[in-house]
């Protein structure tokens, strides 16, 4: 069935320094790349997404990337705050039988920024 | 900004018993959606619900979950009987088109607790 994997699991990096989390999807039919920021308790926030038709998309200080060949995209998140400290889940959207779509979540990478 | 809103935030339930979890959904949104995050775990996609019909449902969405959007409003998720694994953090989202190359707006989540 359709899956998502991400990695790492958890990412401690110094405030100031880059983070980088990486996904891949089964589905090629995917077209859709939501990326979601997670506070402890809280709901899901889009934080930024990327349509099959584009490489690369860039917001401020968050960047995300597709390789549509080798399935993989990944987050990049430059000049890291302690606020950016959160659990970060990736998505797809593979084409479902009904021809209509569904987000599956990769596992979940916790960031921490360390001041 | 406009939000989806979930009630009860947290609903304590025993073993067995029927839970409906309610969603009001955006109010232009078309598609509507159920999610659940077991506590550590990622979030699991369980139905989407179209022109008053399932469109498309996971094999978590057995026969003890059903949904309903009982006017033009509401939401909502039953769990018939429900068991100790049901306990998860379920999210409601909707969206003005379908999963592809648009966001899902998540709710704030139900905590449903089993005891």
């Amino acid at each position: 069935g359709e899956n998502v994997e991400q990695h790492p699991s958890t990412l401690s990096v110094q405030e100031g320094d880059s983070a980088v989390i990486k996904c891949t999807y089964s589905d090629s039919a995917s077209n859709y790349f939501p990326w979601y920021k997670q506070e402890l308790g809280k709901r899901p926030q889009l934080i930024i997404d990327i349509r099959s038709n584009v490489g690369e998309k860039k917001d401020q200080r968050i960047a995300v990337t597709l390789n549509k060949t080798a399935k993989h995209f990944s987050l990049h998140i430059t000049e890291t705050q302690p606020e950016d400290s959160a659990v970060y889940f990736c998505a797809a959207n593979p084409l479902i039988t009904s021809g209509t779509y569904k987000y599956i979540f990769g596992t979940g990478t916790r960031l921490k920024v360390l001041a | 900004e406009p939000e989806v809103t979930q009630t009860p935030s947290h609903q304590v339930t025993q073993m067995g018993q029927e839970v409906i979890l309610r969603c009001v959904p955006i109010s232009n949104h078309l598609y509507f959606y159920w999610y659940r995050q077991i506590l550590g775990q990622k979030v699991e996609f369980l139905v989407s619900f179209y022109n008053n019909e399932i469109s498309e449902k996971s094999e978590i969405f057995d026969d003890q979950f059903s949904v309903e959007r009982p006017d033009g409003s509401n939401f909502t998720l039953k769990i018939r009987s429900t068991k100790l694994e049901d306990s998860a953090m379920y999210f409601c989202a909707s969206s003005t088109r379908q999963g592809d190359w648009t966001e899902a707006f998540f709710g704030q989540g139900t905590r449903l607790t089993v005891v």
